[in-house]
């Protein structure tokens, strides 16, 4: 079982490059979601979504993007990087929006230079 | 607005001590859901336990034990007889689903250190 795929696990950028992450899951899971881990600061939620066509933003969603054109799949975009998104990001799944188990994500460790 | 609060940052205990980590929660709702959550080394996220508002029960888990406790909005969790393997960073979080609130909101962790 593949659960939760993320791509890539780790990235350098330079400043103002833009670069998507991606996030797979196998599970049939209609909930996804990003988060980003900084020291100190625990998890913060980015984006969400509940099902295909369906996103919403969390609690630090500047500089993101988001789509959610399959069940599966549920990319991250930097449009334009900044330092300040240094940062490790993880992709997540529930089988129960908000009241379901989370499957994470192994993580994706991008710098920004 | 949901708000987790988890007091303690770093806990060093030794080895086969006991340690409990502090849980403090906000919510305007009664239907609510907490989890317990924990990110090893490694650094994968594992889920521990979800507990529903309406279940106060409390509940034990080989050395792992959870105290529920509405009306002090607490969900605290405790290791008992500590082991290295327990070393990791513990993270409480909260969702209040039946709001359309589909946010699952973190507290910022607590760093446990079992010293052998």
């Amino acid at each position: 079982n593949a659960g939760v795929t993320q791509t890539p696990k780790f990235q350098v950028l330079k400043t103002g490059q833009s670069m998507t992450l991606q996030c797979a899951q196998d599970m049939n899971h209609e909930y996804m979601s990003w988060y980003r881990q900084d020291p100190g600061m625990g998890l913060r939620l980015i984006h969400y979504s509940v099902g295909a066509g369906i996103t919403d933003q969390g609690e630090v969603p500047n500089g993101y993007n988001v789509s959610r054109s399959t069940t599966e799949d549920f990319p991250l975009r930097l449009l334009s990087a900044a330092p300040s998104q240094t940062s490790v990001y993880f992709c997540a799944s529930s089988r129960l929006a908000g009241a379901g188990e989370l499957f994470f994500g192994e993580g994706s460790r991008l710098t920004v230079l | 607005a949901q708000k987790v609060t988890q007091a303690q940052t770093e806990i060093s205990v030794v080895e086969k001590e006991d340690v409990t980590l502090d849980c403090v929660y906000e919510t305007r709702d009664t239907t609510y859901y907490l989890f317990w959550y924990k990110q090893p080394p490694s650094g994968e996220l594992v889920f521990l336990i979800r507990r529903n508002s309406f279940d106060e029960q409390n509940e034990i888990s080989g050395r792992y034990s959870w105290n529920f406790q509405k009306s002090t909005s607490s969900f605290n969790f405790t290791i008992t007889a500590s082991q290295v393997v327990d070393s990791a960073v513990y993270f409480c979080a909260l969702s209040e689903p039946y709001y359309g609130n589909n946010r699952l909101a973190f507290g910022k962790g607590n760093q446990v250190v079992v010293i052998p």
